[in-house]
């Protein structure tokens, strides 16, 4: 079956711009996360959705990040005015969400964003 | 707080050697713990997880993983290992109690196998 899709696959964007880069989670999956994957940070958490319940936003490095998901599905991760330390590889991933349980995140192949 | 911790950067192993990749957690309560591999420009593929029941846990392409409560620890391991597995990998752990959902990964181990 299809697994999670990212695109662009890459970004090369200039200084002070703004971004877009959008998620389509497995169909079914109610939980959708994004992280952050760069050099000196490691993978970090950004934000986690799960159906309709108010997202957990604690990861979110500024207030230059949001994310958006609708219709419980395909989400959007914005970064406005861009900053040469956002370049890292994005990363969203899903799961199905049994309280209490482990569910497991399948991850995208990620967007490269590469901030000039 | 959570953590992971994952004490090598690199691991070198011949191939048909047996190969281990090390990790050691801190959480509160009982953890949620995973293993990802990450192949170059791709996203990280999920391994093994090990949520209760025993401890040895088999995974992917032929990977598995020990739990150990009193070490917290959650060593990778493979019996034989295979130029196709070089690669870096990722320990994971989700705390399984207070709600939270995301995980904290380890720094990462670049496992490098030799013909």
């Amino acid at each position: 079956g299809a697994g999670v899709s990212q695109s662009p696959s890459n970004k090369v964007t200039e200084k002070g711009k703004d971004v877009e880069l959008r998620c389509d989670p497995i169909s079914g999956h109610t939980a959708l996360y994004w992280y952050r994957q760069s050099l000196g940070q490691g993978l970090e958490f950004l934000i986690y959705f799960q159906g309709n319940s108010a997202p957990d936003k604690s990861g979110l490095p500024s207030d230059r990040f949001s994310a958006e998901r609708t219709g419980g599905s395909v989400s959007t991760l914005t970064i406005q005015r861009t900053q040469q330390e956002d370049s890292a590889v994005y990363l969203c991933a899903s799961s199905l969400y049994p309280r209490g349980e482990g569910e497991t995140q399948y991850f995208g192949p990620g967007t490269r964003l590469l901030v000039l | 707080a959570q953590s992971v911790a994952q004490p090598e950067d690199q691991v070198n192993v011949a191939e048909g050697n047996p190969l281990t990749v090390k990790c050691t957690y801190s959480v509160s309560g009982n953890p949620y713990l995973f293993w990802y591999v990450q192949y170059p420009n791709r996203g990280l593929q999920f391994l093994l997880k090990y949520i209760t029941g025993d401890n040895l846990v088999k995974g992917s392409y032929g990977f598995e993983a020990e739990f150990n409560k009193s070490q917290t620890s959650f060593h990778l391991k493979k019996p034989s290992a295979l130029v196709s597995d070089s690669a870096l990998y990722f320990c994971a752990v989700r705390d399984r109690g207070g709600g939270y959902n995301k995980l904290i990964f380890g720094a990462g181990t670049r496992l490098a196998v030799h013909p």
